[in-house]
């Protein structure tokens, strides 16, 4: 059974980087796609981006400017940084797995706030 | 990209059917036999109900069911229990440069 946990800081300064790292357990990070997706407060679900293990990535069209997506294959990892944040960027940020188009497995979520 | 449309909310009796809709464009949900459903009970990680349209990962129950026609996607709970209190959530493939597309969502609540 895969595993994931996100971490990283939860209060971040506008105009500043947020970056969160996702570890991967229970199962390979190698051969498969691992994605971000956040949800901000009273709002729904929004795809952030993905990677395939060997370092490939694909973003949100709308993100895609200040995001940047990796992977460490020998920490199981995947990371999530995206600059020049606001206040619209706070939100629930979750790390899954992806399978074709969908997600079969999920992290818990961290709050991440951007606030001066 | 617009967000999938879903009712906001929906509720039902124990032991009762409930349906929640999810519709999108011929750009998405008309276009690909691509949408999935997640319960998501709040605090918790997310998890995968249904993936491409009708199938059940192992472990879903089978009294979760999902279906489309044309531009919207519908996800059936039949023999409603209360753990099934959650919210949910659908998405849908949309093409190569926008990958996925998520709905709203709907929160259930079990009378």
């Amino acid at each position: 059974q895969v595993q994931l946990q996100e971490s990283g800081p939860g209060l971040v300064k506008p105009s500043e980087t947020l970056s969160l790292t996702c570890t991967v357990s229970g199962g390979s990070i190698n051969s498969n796609y691992w994605s971000w997706i956040r949800q901000p407060p009273g709002k729904g679900l929004e795809w952030i981006g993905y990677i395939f293990y060997s370092g490939s990535a694909h973003y949100n069209p709308s993100l895609e400017s200040r995001l940047t997506i990796s992977v460490d294959t020998s920490k199981k990892q995947f990371s999530l940084k995206l600059s020049s944040v606001t206040a619209a960027d706070t939100a629930v940020y979750y790390c899954a797995k992806k399978t074709g188009t969908y997600f079969d497995y999920w992290g818990q979520g961290t709050l991440v706030i951007v606030s001066s | 990209q617009s967000a999938l449309t879903q009712p906001p909310s929906a509720s039902e009796s124990p032991g009762q059917s409930v349906t929640i809709s999810c519709t999108g464009t011929s750009s998405d949900v008309g276009g690909y036999n691509s949408v999935s459903w997640y319960q998501h009970h709040p605090g918790k990680a997310p998890r995968l109900m249904i993936y491409e349209v009708n199938k059940r990962p192992s472990g879903v129950p089978d009294r979760f069911s999902g279906s489309k026609s044309g531009n919207t996607a519908s996800l059936t709970v039949s023999g409603l229990q209360a753990e099934d209190e959650a919210d949910y959530y659908c998405t849908s493939y949309a093409g190569s440069n926008n990958f996925v597309v998520f709905g709203e969502g709907t929160r259930l609540t079990v009378l």
